[in-house]
């Protein structure tokens, strides 16, 4: 069965710190995997995706993440947060004939200035 | 944004009524999906649709029907509505196909309250 884990729950960090969300899934096949963004009161935006190709992928306002087949992990990274990175971060896995589309529990992350 | 939109924005019911919320694209994707968001919980797939006439179940279904007669309405019902199914539910929709197509892009959300 599809799943994706997020092991970082809440993440609080200070403004230039270094940022690093995990995400492992499970899936028997090909996938694509994305990472979202939550702004507080606001719908879901993406950040990145990879569905091939080069597995270190580079996203909108200097995220990157990097997937690695042998671990199953999309790991999302940030050199220098900022306040304004205060959200609640999803990974998410689709693939399969259907598309089915799946989320894992979300890391809230608070960027303290 | 992508051309997306959720019906209601906000409602509350009482506990016992039937409620509908539509989602009605003008993207012409091919899959939809209904999840709950609630805290702690991420969000979860409630059903999805990959095609008109073409539905599936997701992780929490029970409670929840839906259906989809055209592409770009996708009705999410919930037959006799409880207290635990207050939540925000959203609405997302995704073409076909690798690459930028795969992309999910979400509705703005309904806020349910079941009082």
């Amino acid at each position: 069965a599809q799943s994706v884990s997020q092991h970082n729950h809440h993440v609080i960090l200070s403004e230039a710190a270094s940022l690093e969300l995990g995400c492992n899934y499970s899936y028997g096949g090909t996938v694509n995997l994305f990472w979202y963004v939550q702004y507080p009161g606001q719908h879901l935006q993406l950040l990145l995706k990879y569905f091939s190709g080069d597995p270190l992928v580079k996203g909108i306002k200097g995220f990157e993440a990097e997937f690695i087949k042998s671990k199953f992990s999309f790991n999302l990274r940030k050199p220098s947060v900022q306040w304004s990175d205060t959200a609640e971060y999803f990974c998410a896995v689709n693939g399969g004939a259907t598309n089915k589309l799946i989320f894992g529990t979300g890391t809230l992350l608070a960027v303290q200035p | 944004d992508a051309g997306i939109t959720q019906s209601p924005r906000h409602k509350v019911t009482e506990t016992g009524t039937p409620v509908t919320l539509r989602c009605h694209q003008t993207e012409n994707h091919r899959y939809m999906y209904w999840y709950r968001q609630d805290p702690g919980h991420g969000l979860r797939l409630i059903h999805y649709s990959y095609g008109v006439k073409d539905t599936d179940k997701g992780e929490v279904s029970d409670g929840y029907s839906v259906s989809r007669s055209k592409t770009e309405d996708f009705l999410l019902t919930l037959e006799s509505a409880t207290s635990s199914q207050t939540s925000v539910y959203f609405c997302a929709i995704s073409g076909q196909g690798r690459g930028k197509n795969t992309e999910a892009f979400f509705g703005q959300g309904t806020r349910l309250t079941v009082v």
